[in-house]
């Protein structure tokens, strides 16, 4: 059964650093196509994705995010772990990780399987 | 202003057969990339739907389908029931802007 769960603190002040963990099982991010992503949602707003990891251990970013963001792996925890900068309340929302198979780089089959979210407040 | 674009809304009485749009360009839909369909309901994670533009996960039922043609792609869902109501975002790849790519979101209504 392939699951993932999210961590990270409920709430951060603005200008502080933001990690999440992502803890995965039932694959292993080792194998060939195997892709693991975060994306966010902002109360009443749309989905929008942040970063991958891939079997390679390449990794691809949000454009308009990337000077933020750091997406990482520790292979031996099987974990996915994303750092985000300079947090501001704009930044508010739910935050998941999520299993992303894919024939090829940059051809994704879509997003499988998620995690349940984590709710992320930046406030002062 | 989402990559994709999306109807805000659409709605339709049970049993009845609706669609939604998702509209792209010759960077993303139009390139070849293939196109992903979630359903969001409140307080849920994400469910995937459709993937690989017509594909269905087994768990999913026959009454949800995607096409692809040119820069647009659509879901289609007939014998709507109540527990349909939920908002649904497709998903695919932009190569201008090197990364995955959402729509803004569409919110069904059953009637």
């Amino acid at each position: 059964q392939v699951t993932l769960r999210e961590s990270g603190p409920a709430l951060v002040k603005p200008t502080q650093t933001l990690t999440l963990t992502c803890t995965f099982s039932g694959f292993s991010l080792s194998t060939t196509g195997m892709c693991v992503s975060w994306i966010r949602q902002p109360p009443g707003k749309a989905l929008e994705w942040l970063a991958v990891i891939d079997w390679d251990d390449d990794k691809y970013y949000n454009t308009s995010l990337r000077t933020r963001l750091t997406i990482s792996q520790d292979t031996s925890k099987n974990q996915v772990v994303l750092t985000m900068t300079n947090m501001d309340p704009v930044d508010t929302a739910t935050y998941y990780c999520a299993r992303m198979p894919a024939a090829g780089v940059f051809h994704y089959y879509g997003m499988d399987v998620w995690g349940q979210g984590t709710t992320i407040t930046v406030s002062s | 202003q989402s990559v994709l674009t999306q109807p805000p809304s659409v709605s339709g009485a049970p049993g009845q057969r609706v669609t939604i749009s998702c509209t792209g360009s010759s960077s993303n839909i139009g390139a070849g990339y293939d196109v992903h369909w979630y359903q969001l309901l409140p307080g849920t994670a994400p469910k995937l739907l459709i993937y690989n533009n017509n594909n269905r996960p087994s768990e999913v039922p026959d009454r949800f389908s995607g096409s692809k043609s040119g820069t647009s792609a659509s879901l289609a869902i007939t014998g709507l029931q109540a527990e349909d109501e939920a908002d649904y975002c497709c998903q695919s790849y932009d190569s201008s802007l090197s990364g995955v790519v959402f729509g803004g979101g569409t919110k069904l209504t059953v009637l």
